[in-house]
Parts: C-alpha cells; structure tokens; sequence
C-alpha cells in the first residue's frame, strides 16, 4: 500500500497562474483534508471531503477550490495563485470511526 | 473557537535529560487531544492520543482538564527523538471530524 500520495512534490508558479494538486489514497478512506503549512502557524485546515462528491469550507478556504469525484482522489485547485499561497501543502485521509489522520509527504509550493 | 498553543518554538536537551514539551487548549466541549510528529524527512505520523493512555517511544502525554493542558513527556531523551512535534486538538465539524493543530515545537536532542 502507498498510503496517501500527493504530486507534485514540489511546484513553482507564477502570480496568477493557476494549478492542481492531486491527493491519492488507497485505503479506501472517506474522509479527506487539504492542509497548508506555514512558518511558526503550524497546519490549517484548507477544505475537507466526507465522502465522494462532497466537500466542505476549513478554516482558510479563500483563494483554493477542492473536488472529489472519485473516492481515492481529492484535488485542490489554485485558480490566481498569489504568493502568500507559498507554504507546505498535505494531504491527510480518515477512516470512518476512526481518530487517525494519514498524511501525505507535502507538496511545496513557490509563488513568485 | 478551539484553539492549541505550544509556547515553545524551539527546544533543545542533551540526551538522557527528561523532556516535556508544552500544550495548552482552549474549547468549550469534550476534548480529544492528539500529538503528532514529524521526523526528518518523513511525512507527519499520529504519535499518540489522549484517550488510549499508553506510552509510544517511552512517551507520555496526560490530560489535565482543570489546566487545560496536554504536556507531552519523556524521562530519557534519545537522539532519535529529534523532531517536529504537533498537538493537535480533534473536534466534530458536521459530520467530520476536524483537527486544530498547535503551531508546532522543533526538538533537538543533543548528543
């Protein structure tokens, strides 16, 4: 199993460019987050997704858009990329029932 | 709102000192607190969880609700100790479960 993977590792856009990140999980989780992290601010909470087709606000949604078509995958979307979107970005998932997240190894994203 | 404080950035000890590292909360319901770490160069794993009360790397961590504390120990620092550690408080969003993490402590265990 790979657990949660992320791609890409690492990206470098310019101010308002626009791209996606894509979250991959094989375990069958229902539930997935999109988390940055930042300097000194540890992980914020972007969107989350219970389930297939649903997804939800986190405590700093502004500026990213999420999709989850297929259960494995959660994609998080940059329309205009600004560049206080530099920071860390992981992706966790969940098991129903469960209290752990699984975490992805991190895209690290570069806004110029 | 809840909210995770960890008053320290950066700590250092030598190894075979006792550690502890710090974390307050604030939230207004029944809490579910967790630490998280991250070693160098993996990806950031669950370490361990309030509720299950046991010891994970001769960690342990106890709830205290009066000081609404959850301070992370260890007697005997090891090297490989050396790490990011987050706590991280679970509450129910919806029909989620959401995690608000603690801005982090850096440890550095010296030899």
């Amino acid at each position: 199993n790979a657990g949660v993977t992320q791609t890409p590792k690492f990206r470098v856009l310019k101010t308002g460019q626009s791209m996606t990140l894509l979250c991959a999980q094989d375990m069958n989780h229902e539930y997935m987050y999109w988390y940055r992290q930042d300097p000194g601010m540890g992980l914020r909470l972007i969107h989350y997704s219970v389930g297939e087709g649903t997804t939800a606000k986190g405590e700093v949604p502004d500026g990213y858009n999420v999709s989850r078509l297929k259960k494995q995958n959660f994609l998080l979307g940059l329309e205009s990329a600004a560049p206080s979107q530099t920071s860390v970005y992981f992706c966790a998932s969940r098991k129903p029932g469960g209290y752990e997240q699984y975490f992805g190894p991190g895209t690290r994203l570069t806004v110029t | 709102a809840q909210r995770v404080t960890q008053p320290e950035k950066l700590l250092s000890v030598f190894k075979g000192a006792p550690v502890e590292l710090k974390c307050n909360y604030s939230y207004s319901g029944s809490p579910e607190l967790f630490w998280y770490v991250q070693y160098s160069r993996q990806r950031l794993q669950l370490l361990l969880r309030h509720i299950s009360r046991e010891s994970i790397k001769g960690f342990t961590a106890d709830l205290n609700k009066g000081e609404t504390s959850f301070h992370l120990k260890k007697p005997f620092a090891q090297e490989e100790d050396s790490a990011m550690y987050y706590c991280a408080l679970g509450f129910p969003s919806g029909s989620a479960r959401q995690l608000t993490f603690g801005s982090g402590t850096q440890l550095t265990v010296l030899p």
